[in-house]
């Protein structure tokens, strides 16, 4: 099956700063990469997404970069605010396959 | 537009005591349906998938178990519950199936506590 790691578990940035957010998958098959965003006591919500047939997408202040060759995806957020402070968690989907791997999140501080 | 309930949205329960967590889909027919678990400050554990009516798929072995009645309809149970059941469980559902299920949503969770 598959394997996502995400690194770091734990971010700390200044406001206005940028964080990044990197996951690493096993199964070169996967091919469907969402982001969650959830915030204290509520549900994961999607941010973004990318799929394999394209290398990084873009919505305002968040952007997602994917490496097929070296199975890594990456969560950029640009001029952060207090409000982006949650966890964060990247998924995986394998090609024709219904389930979701997901890594074990990164909880974003972001200090004002 | 699509909508995902789940209920109840907080539970006390006493160990040994029996769980039934329903959730339900509304907007979309013949959705994916997945039961998911979050310890505190944990990530997420897929429990159980469901392509379709009578058609679940255990992630891991445990005391839980589900059931799909109905097409929009997921049911999550217990005959026993231990301490170890504590925590956020989450329901979420996606349409599409192999190369056409993309996005998954998530229900706003009940939150278990084992006592």
């Amino acid at each position: 099956g598959e394997n996502v790691e995400q690194h770091p578990s734990t971010l700390s940035v200044q406001e206005g700063d940028s964080a990044v957010i990197k996951c690493t998958y096993s199964d070169s098959a996967s091919n469907y990469f969402p982001w969650y965003k959830q915030e204290l006591g509520k549900r994961p919500q999607l941010i973004i997404d990318i799929r394999s047939n394209v290398g990084e997408k873009k919505d305002q202040r968040i952007a997602v970069t994917l490496n097929k060759t070296a199975k890594h995806f990456s969560l950029h957020i640009t001029e952060t605010q207090p409000e982006d402070s949650a966890v964060y968690f990247c998924a995986a989907r394998i090609y024709n396959f219904n389930k979701f791997y997901f890594g074990s999140g990164t909880k974003l501080n972001v200090k004002p | 537009s699509q909508t995902i309930h789940q209920w109840p949205a907080t539970l006390v329960q006493p160990v040994g005591s029996p769980l039934s967590l329903e959730c339900t889909v509304e907007g979309t027919s013949n959705p994916n349906l997945y039961w998911y678990r979050q310890a505190a400050g944990r990530g997420l554990q897929l429990l159980f998938y469901s392509v379709g009516i009578g058609q679940i798929s255990s992630e891991v072995p445990q005391n839980l178990s589900a059931s799909r009645p109905q097409d929009r309809q997921f049911i999550l149970s217990s005959k026993k519950l231990l301490l170890s059941d504590s925590g956020f469980y989450l329901c979420a559902w996606s349409v599409g199936r192999g190369p056409m299920n993309n996005e998954q949503f998530f229900g706003p969770g009940t939150r278990l506590t084992v006592l």
